[in-house]
């Protein structure tokens, strides 16, 4: 069965600081990759997804994911956060044999003081 | 534009009894997932509809059971409730059911259980 860690549970960061969530999946065969994000109050979000070609996928709002195969990595970046990147945000993982079913991590809330 | 909702927002059960859980997609989209997410988790995989037919089915009992009608909406039953089935349960929607589409999620019905 497919696994997503997602080793960071909560990262505290100055604003205009580099930042970086890591994301590891658990899967032998092909993957799809997404990271979701929450902010507070809101429903969760796409921030960006990876289905196959370049490995490094951006996405709104500034960030950006390095899919990289030999690690079963899928971390997400963002060169400077802002106080408004304070949400969690949560790896999922969707099999390209069962496209239903999606597997989560269980999320890292990021804040970000200003 | 409505997202998609989920009804009701809040509700609370004793062991031992039944719920049902309602989403209403966006318009135009075809596919309705289910997650259950408890407190300090990812979501959790239950459903996948499309076009009124199961596609995915996550490892849950079989007390968890849904059903998407011709207008797209679905219902997530639960029989004999748990307390462990205190959660928050989400609801998301997608155009096609296909592992590209993307996912939108609703703010999801928290069930107590009592």
């Amino acid at each position: 069965a497919q696994s997503v860690s997602q080793h960071n549970h909560h990262v505290i960061l100055s604003e205009a600081a580099s930042l970086e969530l890591g994301c590891n999946y658990s899967y032998g065969g092909t993957v799809n990759l997404f990271w979701y994000v929450q902010y507070p109050g809101q429903h969760l979000q796409l921030l960006l997804k990876y289905f196959s070609g370049d490995p490094l996928v951006k996405g709104i709002k500034g960030f950006e994911a390095e899919f990289i195969k030999s690690k079963f990595s899928f971390n997400l970046r963002k060169p400077s956060v802002q106080w408004s990147d304070t949400a969690e945000y949560f790896c999922a993982v969707i099999p390209n044999t069962n496209a239903g079913k999606s597997t989560f991590g269980d999320g890292t809330t990021l804040t970000v003081k200003p | 534009d409505a997202g998609v909702t989920q009804s009701p927002t809040h509700l609370i059960k004793t062991r031992g009894q039944h719920v049902t859980l309602r989403c209403s997609p966006i318009s135009g989209h075809k596919s309705v997932s289910w997650y259950q997410q408890v407190l300090g988790q990812g979501p959790q995989f239950i459903f996948q509809y499309y076009e009124k037919e199961e596609r995915g089915r996550g490892n849950f009992p079989d007390r968890f059971s849904a059903r998407q009608f011709p207008n797209y909406s679905s219902e997530l039953n639960v029989n004999a409730l748990l307390l462990g089935d205190s959660a928050l349960y989400l609801c998301a929607s997608s155009m096609i059911g296909g592992v590209g589409a993307e996912a939108f999620f609703g703010q999801g019905t928290r069930l107590t259980v009592v």
